[in-house]
């Protein structure tokens, strides 16, 4: 079982262009969460989707989009990426709403110039 | 210029030795906190995880403790080893409960 699958896996990026990171679930999970990463922040939230179909901001939602599509998928597009942008990026899921564990990837490290 | 890096709390501790590590939260109504760990250049990892209707639960090696009064949880490790260096979490549920809040994180490191 795969679980989380992340891609690319580290990614350099020159500022102004467009970047998606993937994200893709074997575990027919309902929620999808994309966290980033910052020595000393944490992990911060950015988008997340209850369901299929939905999605809705997190704490840190600026400069970054979703969508969700099917319940697999749930790409994270970085429109035109700024250096505030370079990040360790998470991708996670958890069956439904409840509370329970969340399953993470093993994350895209993001380095904007 | 040099930049200067934000630095997590780090706990070392001796092989064998138990481990305690701390998080404080901040919202009184949170009903379930839960604790990860995290190596490095991996993602997070479920360790264990408690509902505010109990104290202490137990894991393999593992204790988490609640403390609601002072808002206070924490995670104790037995017998720590090599193997446990990594940065713990602790995070909470907020926004109904659909998303989690992660704590800054502490470092734990193993000396042999």
């Amino acid at each position: 079982i795969a679980g989380i699958t992340q891609a690319p896996t580290s990614q350099i990026l020159a500022a102004g262009r467009r970047m998606t990171l993937r994200c893709t679930q074997d575990m027919r999970h309902n929620a999808m969460y994309w966290y980033r990463q910052d020595l000393g922040l944490g992990l911060r939230l950015i988008h997340y989707s209850n369901t299929a179909g939905t999605t809705g901001k997190g704490e840190v939602p600026d400069g970054y989009s979703v969508s969700r599509a099917n319940t697999d998928d749930f790409p994270l597009t970085l429109a035109s990426a700024v250096p505030s942008q370079t990040s360790v990026y998470f991708c996670a899921s958890k069956p439904g709403q409840e509370n329970g564990e969340l399953f993470f990837g093993e994350g895209s490290r993001l380095t904007v110039l | 210029g040099e930049s200067v890096g934000l630095h997590l709390p780090t706990l070392s501790v001796q092989e064998g030795d138990n481990s305690i590590i701390n998080c404080a939260y901040s919202n009184s109504a949170s009903d379930y906190f839960i604790w990860y760990k995290q190596e490095s250049g991996k993602g997070p990892q479920f360790i264990i995880d408690i509902r505010s209707n109990m104290d202490k639960r137990q894991g393999q090696r593992v204790t988490v403790l609640l403390n609601k009064t002072v808002k206070h949880l924490s995670l104790q490790i037995a017998a720590t080893q090599p193997g446990d260096s990594a940065v713990y979490f602790c995070a909470e549920p907020t926004g109904g409960g659909n998303k989690l809040t992660f704590g800054t994180g502490t470092q734990l490191k193993v000396e042999l």
